[in-house]
């Protein structure tokens, strides 16, 4: 069965510093990958998502970016993390549902304070 | 205007009562719908499909309106278990084989004993 890894769960770090968010999905291949952050008290907002190696689309132009080195690792990242950079990153990966839709399975989430 | 709107809530309704929430999107090039549900500070899970002809599971019935780009799910008999939050979604079309998929920013359901 499939499982998709996230981590840090949690961390608390200063504006300005570099971030490295990572998401590994097991048990499938050429998984379409996608990158949220929530808010708090916010909806989910989609930042990027991946369909393979090096192909990334890109939703919102902020200081934040996404890579996916690998088929089923994909990585969002920041050079100088702002205050409205905290939030709850979500990673999920896209399989296939009725009629061919994508129906998304979601890791755990890590949970990041900017301060 | 947002993708996807919803009444932000809160529903409290009282155990056993019957909950209906409605979405609305504004792209007609929509292909699919979904609800999702997401417990408090986790991470969201997929509760059903949403069709034009309507889509039931036990207590929960989604139906879909394409000509008023319309999304609605009842709860019957609710439980208190079903407190969360209801979140529309909708599926565009995406680069190559992936869908650009969008969430509401959710519907909060509380219910009590």
């Amino acid at each position: 069965s499939q499982t998709i890894h996230q981590w840090p769960a949690t961390l608390v770090q200063p504006v300005g510093s570099p971030l490295s968010l990572e998401c590994t999905v097991e048990g499938t291949s050429n998984p379409n990958l996608y990158w949220y952050r929530q808010a708090a008290g916010r909806g989910l907002q989609l930042l990027f998502y991946s369909v393979g190696i090096g192909q990334i689309s890109s939703e919102v132009p902020q200081n934040l970016s996404a890579s996916r080195p690998q088929d089923r690792q994909f990585i969002l990242s920041s050079k100088k993390l702002l205050l409205s950079d905290s939030g709850f990153y979500l990673c999920a990966w896209g399989g296939w549902g009725r009629g061919g839709a994508n129906v998304l399975t979601f890791g755990a989430g890590s949970r990041l304070t900017v301060l | 205007r947002k993708e996807v709107e919803q009444d932000p809530g809160p529903f409290n309704v009282p155990e056993g009562a019957t909950v209906a929430f409605n979405c609305t999107y504004s792209n007609s090039a929509s292909q699919s719908f979904f609800w999702y549900r997401q417990d408090c500070r986790k991470e969201p899970k997929l509760l059903m499909s949403v069709y034009s002809s309507g889509n039931e599971d036990g207590r929960f019935t989604a139906q879909l309106n394409r000509a008023s780009q319309y999304i609605s799910l009842l709860i019957r008999d609710s439980k208190l278990s079903d407190s969360a939050t209801y979140l529309c979604v909708v599926n565009l079309k995406g680069e190559g084989s992936a869908s650009k998929i969008i969430f509401g920013s959710g519907t909060r359901l509380s219910i009590r004993p």
